[in-house]
């Protein structure tokens, strides 16, 4: 079965530094992976998405990902931390009924 | 006004009484979907259309009930709450086959005491 795993249930980082919020992804086939975003009494935002191509996507808030094939992994990377990235962070993949299956979440402190 | 409305967006209710949450889209979308959100256990599935005429069951689908009364329109039903239904519930909309992005509601919020 599909599925997606979030190691960390929380990640801290100090502002300014780069941040990296991991995943892991079993699927059969080629993997469409996703990333979503969740502040504070929302509904959950979509930030990137990897279908083909590019190992490295670009999405939006200056978020990026890196797709590793040979690790299954799908790990969510920015530059430099702000404080506004604190979030609940979600990790993603279709299934083979074309569904979509979410990880665990991982909550991202951003320290001042 | 949102593209997906979810109402009611909280609800306190009692064991054994029936709640429905409701859920409209302006998206034109075609696939609608019911997530729950517990703490710790993320966004699970509970059930999903991916037109008028098609409902699937989810991974947590026993206890609930879906009605999908239009395009716009998807209804998830409790018919005898209990409580742990507890939860932060979830409606989504996506366009056809593909790798579709979700687009989300603000959440109703449950509690069943």
């Amino acid at each position: 079965a599909q599925s997606v795993a979030q190691p960390e249930d929380q990640v801290n980082v100090a502002e300014g530094n780069p941040l990296t919020v991991k995943c892991t992804y079993s699927v059969s086939g080629n993997p469409y992976l996703f990333w979503y975003v969740q502040y504070p009494n929302r509904g959950l935002q979509f930030l990137l998405k990897y279908i083909t191509g590019d190992n490295l996507v670009k999405g939006s808030y200056g978020f990026e990902a890196e797709f590793n094939k040979s690790q299954t992994s799908f790990h969510l990377k920015k530059p430099s931390a702000l404080v506004s990235d604190s979030a609940l962070y979600f990790c993603a993949v279709r299934d083979m009924d074309d569904k979509i299956i979410f990880g665990k979440g991982t909550r991202l402190h951003i320290l001042p | 006004d949102a593209d997906v409305t979810q109402t009611p967006r909280n609800r306190i209710t009692k064991t054994g009484k029936r709640i429905m949450l409701e859920c409209s889209q302006t998206k034109g979308h075609d696939r609608m979907y019911w997530y729950r959100q517990d703490p710790g256990l993320g966004l699970r599935l509970i059930y999903y259309s991916f037109d008028v005429k098609d409902i699937n069951k989810g991974e947590i689908s026993d206890g609930y009930s879906v009605s999908r009364q239009a395009q716009a329109k998807f209804s998830l039903s409790l018919e005898s709450a209990i409580p742990n239904q507890t939860a932060l519930y979830f409606c989504a909309t996506s366009v056809g086959a593909g790798a579709n992005v979700l687009t989300f509601g603000a959440g109703s919020r449950l509690t069943v005491l």
